[in-house]
């Protein structure tokens, strides 16, 4: 069974950082690009970033490029998202998810439970 | 970016009813649709991809239709497990973008 738990989520001050990450079982994690995705109840679903099993790929979306960075260390299931010069508009809930196959062009079927990260002074 | 529109925002519904929700994208994504249903608390879980095709484990009262553009979520006999919120998404380009999503409330 896919497990995805994310952890790292917190309370942090404007322009402070955070280092969210993603542990996967039950499935060959170095053979799946995986993706992060946040949850406003204002702004509802935001894809923020994907990397493919070849962990030089990456993509991002233009309202964290530059302040995050997705990584990951297949040694150890694990994917992380290392989030700095947070914003208020950064509060959310972030879910990581996996690629649904590791061929073809595709989107993301499970997703884990989500951490929920709070900017604020 | 690609602008998904879903149609209604809300939608109120009996158990047994046919339900029907569409998506709009701002350009052509071919069929690179998925529909998502999330519930209060929890993540979002897949229902269809590629327009049309069911996600494993899925029930067949699911289905998706639609390409290009114009895109549909079809629910043959709403169950009681079913109302929910549901959202599309388009994967055709990075970013990938969400619809605003489409709350299946008890009428």
């Amino acid at each position: 069974e896919v497990q995805l738990l994310e952890s790292g989520g917190g309370l942090v001050q404007p322009g402070g950082s955070l280092r969210l990450s993603c542990a996967a079982s039950g499935f060959t994690f170095s053979d799946y690009a995986m993706s992060w995705v946040r949850q406003t109840p204002g702004k509802g679903l935001e894809w923020i970033s994907t990397i493919f099993y070849i962990a030089t790929k990456t993509s991002y979306a233009d309202s964290v490029r530059g302040r995050f960075t997705v990584s990951r260390d297949n040694s150890k299931n694990t994917l992380f998202l290392q989030m700095n010069s947070l914003r208020a508009e950064d509060t959310a809930i972030y879910f990581c998810a996996k690629f649904r196959s590791t061929t073809g062009w595709t989107t993301s079927d499970s997703w884990g439970q989500g951490t929920l990260v709070t900017v604020s002074s | 970016d690609i602008q998904m529109t879903q149609s209604p925002s809300t939608l109120s519904a009996s158990v047994g009813d046919r339900v029907t929700i569409t998506c709009r994208a701002s350009q052509y994504i071919s069929s690179w649709l998925a529909w998502y249903q999330q519930k209060p608390g929890k993540a979002p879980k897949l229902l269809i991809y590629e327009a049309s095709s069911l996600e494993t484990g899925v029930p067949s009262r699911f289905s998706g239709s639609g390409s290009g553009t114009e895109f549909a979520l079809t629910i043959s006999s709403l169950q009681p497990d079913d109302f929910a919120t549901y959202y599309c998404q388009q994967y055709n380009s990075f970013p990938w973008t969400f619809g605003q999503g489409t709350k299946v409330e008890v009428k």
